[in-house]
């Protein structure tokens, strides 16, 4: 059935360094896709977002990568801050639109 | 400029009771998306509704659970009969135009079962 998913469950990195969070879909159909973060107690906050047609987009210290290949979706944050500590989810929206499928989530945990 | 707003923040009923959850999407959004978070998994799918609508319930029980969103007011979804499973986050999202845009969601019903 459809699912997203996340490599990793927890990752701990050193403040300012970069952090990669990966992300994997099996519905190829699939042609909207979502970052979020959830910090404790609050609900999903948009991070950023990138359409099947492209590969690659950036916000601010955010990179959203694409790989429509093997399925996989990828979520860079440069200069990571204390404040980026939260559990980040990836979510899909199917072509037929409606409803999120969202990941499990990655829990980021910055370290100063 | 106002975002999604849930109330209540926190909701504790006894086994047996109704919970009723209320959502008011951002101004000018008429798309309303209910989805519940049980502890320690991520979110998941429950009703996606426009205004007096409901376009997809594919993620709703069988039984106990409704939603609505009516012209006036804001969208409830109806929880009967609870029980220690229900037991979760329950979180609203709206959006502006149709089916594929952003989502933008609200902080969220904690609802305690006791």
């Amino acid at each position: 059935g459809e699912s997203v998913g996340l490599h990793l469950p927890t990752l701990s990195v050193q403040e300012g360094d970069n952090s990669i969070i990966n992300c994997a879909y099996s519905n190829s159909a699939s042609d909207y896709f979502i970052w979020y973060k959830q910090e404790s107690g609050k609900g999903p906050q948009f991070i950023i977002d990138i359409r099947s047609n492209m590969d690659k987009r950036q916000g601010q210290r955010v990179t959203v990568l694409l790989n429509k290949t093997v399925k996989h979706l990828s979520l860079q944050i440069a200069a990571t801050q204390p404040g980026d500590s939260a559990v980040y989810f990836c979510a899909e929206i199917p072509n037929q639109g409606g409803k999120l499928i969202f990941g499990q989530g990655t829990e980021l945990s910055v370290k100063p | 400029n106002a975002g999604v707003m849930q109330n209540p923040r926190h909701l504790v009923r006894r086994r047996g009771q109704e919970a009723r959850l209320r959502c008011s999407p951002m101004k000018g959004h008429s798309h309303v998306y209910w989805y519940r978070q049980l502890p320690e998994e991520g979110l998941k799918f429950m009703v996606y509704l426009q205004k007096e609508n409901i376009i997809d319930e594919s993620g709703m029980p069988k039984e106990r659970f409704s939603a609505e969103f009516p012209k006036e007011g804001p969208s409830i979804l109806r929880i009967q009969q609870v029980v220690r499973g229900d037991s979760a986050a329950y979180f609203c999202a709206s959006s502006p135009y149709g089916s594929t845009d952003t989502q933008y969601f609200g902080p969220g019903t904690r609802l305690t079962v006791l």
